[in-house]
This record gives structure tokens, sequence and C-alpha cells, in this order.
């Protein structure tokens, strides 16, 4: 139980394009769903937490005109990068909480996004 | 910034328990300690989360001392697939945010 899908898995596109990464929760609904990201050597950076319905609530430091989420579903949060730029390359991942409180955030297998 | 204190590294003969050690001194008393791992090029793996008393899932076994300023990770029985670096978080009082700290890198040895 408890899978997140994260897709594309790796994608690689020209400079100045938008990328969209979709996350879904598999076998449970996701009241609160998370994007990281990470760079190399580096740990995973929490970049916003979004919960169905709502605006995604970003980290401080994070463009939320560059980085738009999109939380329409109980299984479904999409991040886009807009306008993407080599130092937007770095390794996206998603994660998803059922319910709120302690409940652990179940995460999927990232994203590779290379901007060339 | 992370709230816990792990070794960078620590090796371990396959087969053998792995134990994991975290400090977190300032805990709160309503702080879940909570541990991931990620093994290379994947993203984050659940592995248990515990408040003060041990927990045990088919996983692993966590340790939390009497007054919660520390904790281990055991795994009972190491293969060479749990080579990941392992991440010990405590829940921020109040805040579903997770803070990962840079974690110690476990490899497991043949």
């Amino acid at each position: 139980g408890a899978v997140v899908s994260q897709h594309p898995s790796w994608v690689i596109c020209k400079s100045g394009t938008s990328v969209k990464i979709e996350c879904r929760s598999l076998d449970f609904q996701a009241t609160t769903m998370f994007w990281y990201r990470q760079f190399p050597k580096q740990s995973l950076m929490l970049m916003a937490t979004s919960n169905e319905g709502s605006k995604a609530t970003y980290e401080q430091g994070v463009e939320k005109d560059k980085f738009l989420i999109n939380h329409a579903s109980l299984t479904l949060s999409t991040l886009t990068v807009t306008s993407a730029h080599p130092e937007d390359s770095s390794f996206y991942i998603c994660s998803a909480q059922q319910g709120s409180g302690n409940q652990p955030q179940h995460f999927g297998d990232g994203t590779r996004l290379s901007i060339l | 910034d992370a709230k816990t204190t792990q070794p960078t590294s620590m090796d371990c003969a396959e087969g053998r328990a792995a134990n994991l050690p975290c400090n977190h001194s300032t805990i709160s008393g309503n702080e879940y300690v909570y541990w991931y791992r990620q093994i290379h090029s994947q993203g984050p793996q659940y592995i248990i989360h515990g408040l003060k008393n041990n927990e045990t899932n088919e996983m692993a076994s966590l340790i939390i001392t009497e007054d919660r300023k520390s904790s281990t990770l055991i795994l009972p029985h190491a293969t060479l697939r749990d080579t990941a670096v392992y991440y010990c978080i405590v829940r921020q009082g109040g805040s579903e945010k997770l803070v990962f700290g840079k974690g110690t890198k476990l490899t497991v040895n043949p």
C-alpha cells in the first residue's frame, strides 16, 4: 500500500520551455502533497506544500510564479516549471500524505530534469 | 535546519544487524521521530516512526530512549540492498513538514 507514482521519471528539454511533472497517489487519497528538490550530493529541500483545492504554500526563496503547483484532486498534484533554465536542472520529488497529523509521507521515485 | 544529528557514514557486514544512531536532544513532547532511507537516484522510502515507545515493523525496529533525546534504527539482518542514505527526522510540532538533514550513508558489505 501507499504507492506514489511520479511521471515522467526523466526529461531533457531546451532552455525556455515549460515542463509539467505529475504526482499521483495510487491507492490512497492524499490530503496533502509536497514537492521537493534535490541537487547533486545534497539533501532534499522542501519547495511547497499543497492541499487539495487550495493554493500551495511555498517555502521561502521558492518562486511561486516559476513553479506552478496544482492539486485539483485527492490523488493528483502537478508541478510545472515555467520557462526553465539550466539552473533549474535538478531532481524533483513529490510526496503524498493521507490525512493529517502524524501520518507518514510517501514519496514518488522522482523526476530528473535536465535543461540544455 | 534539521533538529537531528547522525553520523555521516557507517559500514555493516551483510547478514549482521545495522544499528543507526540519531541524536535529537531538543525534541519536544509532541514531536515524532521518523526514519526514511534513500537509495541512489530514487525517492525516499518511509521506514518507521515513533513517539516514545519502541516500534517494530517488517522493515526495522525503532528504539527511543526514555528521555527521547536519542533513538536507534535497527535493521536486524542487513542485505546489500539496504545500502542507502538513512534520514532521521523530527517532525516539527504542529506542522506536516519533514526537514531532511544530511543523513547517514550506510554501506552494507558482502
